[in-house]
């Protein structure tokens, strides 16, 4: 099985209401990452945390990272039309040296 | 705009066809990455090239030929595909590979169908 798996698979919610996505991992990170991809788009960077830290802002997202339980959650806040994508965490695995995907959130914003 | 481009973005071909994607980037960065997104999977890290030389080949049918001339171009040449390998192929740039500390620069990618 992978190393990131999110949660949930898909997600719907009503434009202004906050949407929360969580990503469990297996093994030791030296960090991790969140990506947004646009359907059949490339995939953009969001945001990146680093194992000793435990939460992260980038304007209306909010990343926090819990390593005693394997976990990442991404939060955006004051959802818009616009963040209609899929959601991916991405691990480097320590000593692998590569990025390693989820399989994704599929968010979708309804007006 | 996002500093990796890929071309074609589309490509139709058939199973005894050969054709090549090219990945650019002006980035400036030193590794460049294919990857793979099927539906319903992950995304899969298919070849990696630090500084044109390849480190990651991530157990790839050898119909999967990967060419890096240097830093900025990286080619997938494809010959005798099967219908199965049709997916979005996707081309990554980052600073370093070796020590993955930063993010990856995402090109649009290429949607291949194989007949």
């Amino acid at each position: 099985s992978q190393q990131g798996e999110e949660d949930p698979q898909a997600l719907s919610i009503q434009e202004g209401e906050n949407a929360t996505m969580n990503c469990s991992y297996k093994t030791s990170i030296n960090n991790l990452q969140w990506y947004r991809q646009n359907s059949g788009r490339g995939l953009v960077h969001l945001i990146l945390i680093r194992s000793n830290e435990r939460e992260k802002h980038s304007g209306r997202l909010r990343v926090t990272l819990d390593t005693s339980k394997k976990s990442s959650s991404l939060l955006i806040t004051a959802s818009r039309a616009a963040d209609t994508a899929s959601y991916f965490c991405a691990t480097v695995i320590q000593g692998a040296q590569k990025l390693v995907f989820g399989q994704g959130t599929r968010l979708t914003i309804n007006p | 705009e996002t500093g990796v481009t890929q071309t074609p973005r589309h490509l139709v071909m058939g199973m005894t066809n050969k054709k090549s994607l090219k990945c650019e980037q002006h980035l400036g960065h030193n590794a460049m990455y294919w990857y793979k997104q099927s539906a319903k999977k992950p995304l899969e890290l298919m070849f990696v090239y630090n500084f044109k030389e390849q480190t990651e080949n991530n157990s790839v049918p050898s119909r999967f030929s990967p060419e890096c001339p240097n830093s900025s171009h990286l080619f997938l040449h494809l010959h005798t595909l099967q219908p199965e390998d049709s997916a979005l192929y996707l081309c990554a740039s980052s600073q370093e590979s070796g020590r993955v500390s930063g993010e990856l620069f995402f090109g649009e990618g290429s949607r291949l169908t194989v007949l």
